[in-house]
């Protein structure tokens, strides 16, 4: 299996822009977290999924944020309009929901300008 | 209170030692306990998992669980230079939340 996929790998863009990061989970795992992680802040859960629905999103930070799950093998989070303060590394992980833990992408990392 | 507390480090652990990390937990509903291993710049990675109250051991990692405490502990056997990372600890609560602590720095000196 090829893992959590993200794309892409990096995104520069200007204040007040639409950003759109993308994540392919791992084939048969029912659940996709989205987390943000900054130096300040550390590791902060935004929203999660199970079987395509979202459970819980008491972390995204405001209505600019939203995040979607068309279906099983393709999740997005958008930032619209984007702000510097913005700027971090967004984690998509999936897992079964088991004990055996979730497993990470390699991570966007979102610089706003 | 955070759900899930760390304490930041950096832990200085001399090669060849056991490094000791700790974690505490709010939420007594928490399931499951987990430790990731991060390496700057990289993504956090399974190392450890644990469910049942005592120790579970991997290799040169023990993971230890006091549901009584809210307590998760991780020791680290024999330092090697390449154990040097971030440690987080996570919980996975009920409908499968998963939350991380802060993460603690582990730095192994030769």
């Amino acid at each position: 299996d090829a893992g959590v996929i993200q794309s892409p790998r990096h995104e520069v863009t200007e204040m007040g822009q639409e950003v759109t990061l993308r994540c392919k989970p791992i084939s048969g795992h029912d659940y996709l977290f989205w987390y943000r992680q900054t130096m300040m802040r550390g590791l902060e859960l935004l929203i999660y999924f199970n079987n395509n629905v979202p459970i819980d999103d008491s972390g995204m930070p405001e209505d600019r944020f939203s995040a979607k799950m068309p279906n099983a093998s393709f999740s997005t989070l958008k930032i619209q309009p984007s702000e510097p303060r913005d700027s971090a590394v967004y984690f998509c992980a999936s897992g079964t929901g088991g004990d055996y833990g979730y497993t990470f992408g390699s991570g966007t990392r979102l610089t706003v300008v | 209170q955070k759900e899930v507390e760390q304490n930041s480090g950096p832990l200085s652990v001399p090669e060849g030692a056991i490094a000791s990390l700790n974690c505490t937990y709010s939420d007594r509903g928490s399931q499951s306990f987990f430790w990731y291993r991060q390496y700057s710049g990289k993504s956090p990675e399974l190392i450890m998992f644990i469910y049942s109250n005592g120790d579970k051991e991997d290799g040169r990692f023990t993971a230890q669980l006091n549901k009584a405490s809210q307590y998760v502990s991780l020791l680290i056997r024999d330092s090697q230079p390449s154990d040097s990372a971030t440690y987080l600890c996570a919980t996975r609560g009920r409908r499968g939340k998963l939350q991380f602590g802060a993460g603690t720095q582990v730095v192994v000196t030769p």
